[in-house]
Parts: structure tokens; C-alpha cells; sequence
């Protein structure tokens, strides 16, 4: 079964900084890869995916996230974040042929004004 | 878009209870899920549905049942409710066929067991 790791559960930073999550996934297959963001008091969201083609994937409000097939890596990115980016963060990979959606364990991002 | 909608957005139980959570989607959507969210343990699948009347173990099912009668509606039932399962559940559903995995989720249910 696949498995994802997310490091640094707690992020705190300031506006106009910059931000990358990682996300690493053991599963030696063929995958989909998810970004999900889950605003305060909201529901889980779609913020990115990639299924095929360019390994760099954009998504709403400015996030991107790289893929590296040889790393088993799913990157997200943003060059400046903002206060309202203030959430949490989970990667989420599903095996090809898989019903299944893995999660890793969340990233908890704090937007300092 | 798709809509997920959870019936209750918070409950409180007693020890020993019976529990229903109930989650129905208007998307004619196959696949149907329950997490649970917990801080720094991020969501585990608890049981999904891929069809009327069927159902998988996902991850963590101990202590959980669930029940598919109609397509749009994914009932999980907690038997006898416990403190260690005081979390947040999320109803996800996903189209079926070429299967990508994409979920869409509903608010979620709070759950506080005393």
C-alpha cells in the first residue's frame, strides 16, 4: 500500500515570504498526485493535481507543486504567501488502478500579517 | 459542483451509544468514503463504497459499520460509541469508472464522545 510523508507538521512565516511543503510517497508504481487545503473552519478543498504530462502543476491562488518522478516527490510551492493562505495542507497520492486515496499527515501553515 | 452534505456539523454522545452520521451527495457519484481527521495523524480511511450495497475496510474500520442502501446516501455507524472516537468524519465521494482518485468532501461532523 502506498504511504506519504509530509515533514514539518507546523509552519509559521510572514507575508510575502516564501513557502514549500514536501511531500514524499513510497509507491514505486504509477500515481496521481493531490494537494488539498483546508481553510479554517472549512471543508477539505482541491488545491492541485497531476495526473500525466508537465510535471509542473498549477493551481489555485498561486500554488504550484513539481513533481520528480525519481525523488517520489510532490513538492508545493508558493513565491509569496499571504494571510489568507493561513491553513492546512495535506498530499494526498492514489495508486493507479486504486480506489484509493492516501493522505499524509498535514502541514499546518500560520500567515503572520 | 459537487455537493456533500453531512447531516450534522456537531454532535456530542455518551459512552456506549449509538451513533449515526449520515452523508448523501447529488453528484450520482460511485465512490463514496468516511475519514476521520485528527490533529497531526492527518485523515484515515475508515470504510468507502463503490457501489450500492458494497462496501471495503479502509485503514481504521474497528468499532465502525457502514451502510449503502441508495447511491446517493453512505451512512457510518458507531455501535457503541467510545472517547477514542471523539474526532471530526469527513464523507468524501469520487466518480467511478476511469478512476483517478479526485475526492470532493463534505463539511464534516464533529463528534465528541463523553
Amino acid at each position: 500500500a502506498q504511504s506519504v510523508s509530509q515533514h514539518n507538521h507546523h509552519v509559521i512565516l510572514s507575508e510575502a515570504a516564501s513557502l514549500e511543503l514536501g511531500c514524499n510517497y513510497s509507491y514505486g508504481g504509477t500515481v496521481n498526485l493531490f494537494w488539498y487545503v483546508q481553510y479554517p473552519g472549512q471543508h477539505l478543498q482541491l488545491l492541485l493535481k497531476y495526473f500525466s504530462g508537465d510535471p509542473l502543476v498549477k493551481g489555485i491562488k498561486g500554488f504550484e507543486a513539481e513533481f520528480i518522478k525519481s525523488k517520489f516527490s510532490f513538492n508545493l510551492r508558493k513565491p509569496s504567501v499571504q494571510w489568507s493562505d493561513t491553513a492546512e495542507y495535506f498530499c494526498a497520492v492514489n495508486a493507479r488502478g486504486n480506489n484509493r486515496l492516501a493522505f499524509g499527515k498535514g502541514n499546518q501553515v500560520v500567515v503572520i500579517p | 459542483d459537487v455537493k456533500v452534505t453531512q447531516s450534522s456539523r456537531y454532535l456530542v454522545k455518551r459512552t456506549g451509544e449509538k451513533v449515526f452520521l449520515e452523508c448523501v451527495q447529488d453528484m450520482d457519484h460511485e465512490n463514496m468514503f468516511w475519514y476521520r481527521q485528527d490533529p497531526g495523524l492527518g485523515l484515515r480511511l475508515i470504510y468507502f463504497s463503490y457501489d450500492v450495497k458494497m462496501k471495503e475496510k479502509g485503514d481504521i474500520p474497528e468499532g465502525y459499520s457502514v451502510s449503502r442502501e441508495k447511491k446517493e446516501r453512505f451512512s457510518l455507524i458507531l455501535e457503541s460509541a467510545s472517547t477514542n472516537q471523539t474526532s471530526m468524519y469527513l464523507c468524501a465521494t469520487s466518480a467511478g469508472g476511469t478512476y483517478t482518485g479526485e475526492l470532493f468532501f463534505g463539511e464534516g461532523s464533529r463528534l465528541t464522545v463523553l
